[in-house]
């Protein structure tokens, strides 16, 4: 059971946009940066999104976080088929006094 | 471009220690804006974060409640790199294991992965 909750699964046509939500609580991402990651099938995960909506370099603008109170959502717009991976997000957590992941979201191009 | 280059054994009895390396180029481990972390995922925890290394006016380490008296994160200045030791596995510690760079000092994500290694606790 993660702290951060997740959909297990969303998809959508190629060239549509699509979100992913993630909620938490007021001790981890009601009151820190919010980070989601892409991982590719037998690949390490990728940092797409940082300190809540930026971008680091070399990621595609497709790519969009937002944040409000204790929940964020990652927007992918202009659908590809190689977006198709698993996203998580991830944020530190002031009670637990750890980092915390989602479950992961598994997307699928139709 | 920091590259994180992680070395292991895939293989680990019950009750034995894992040692993990993670060797650094295009950073270093003595950075004081930086830490340096490890992070297991397995299908029945997720992605599960360990603890860090990292220097500001002295060398800290810092461990998940979970873990914590379980396992070492140490750094090793002389070749640039850091570990990660877990005594007396068990089975729950089957897991693919990474290394990875925080660059925020102090806001916790992570831009930099190593490539993972698939750790297997079995008799």
């Amino acid at each position: 059971q993660s702290v951060l909750t997740q959909p297990p699964s969303v998809s959508e046509a190629p060239g549509q946009r699509v979100a992913i939500s993630c909620s938490g609580g007021s001790s981890n991402i009601g009151d820190n940066v919010v980070n989601w990651y892409q991982q590719l099938p037998g690949k390490a995960p990728k940092l797409l999104i940082y300190y809540d909506n930026l971008l680091p370099s070399g990621v595609s603008d497709r790519f969009s976080g937002s944040k409000s109170g204790t929940s964020a959502s990652l927007a992918i717009s202009g659908l590809q088929s190689e977006d198709e991976a698993d996203y998580y997000c991830e944020a530190w957590d002031d009670s637990l006094n750890t980092v915390v992941f989602g479950g992961g979201t598994k997307l699928t191009v139709l | 471009q920091v590259q994180l280059q992680q070395s292991g054994p895939g293989l680990v009895k019950p009750s034995q220690t894992l040692s993990l390396t993670c060797a650094i180029s295009g950073d270093s481990v003595s950075s004081k804006n930086a830490a340096w972390n490890w992070i297991r995922q397995s299908p029945s925890r997720g992605l599960e974060w360990l603890g860090r290394t990292y220097l500001r006016s002295k060398w800290y380490s810092d461990y998940a409640v979970s873990v914590k008296g379980r396992i070492t994160i140490n750094p090793d200045t002389s070749k640039n790199h850091f570990s990660l030791q877990r005594n007396s596995v068990t089975p729950e510690d089957t897991a693919v294991y990474y290394c990875a760079r925080d660059p925020s000092s102090g806001w916790y994500w992570f831009d930099s992965w190593g490539q993972g290694i698939l750790v297997t606790v079995s008799s």
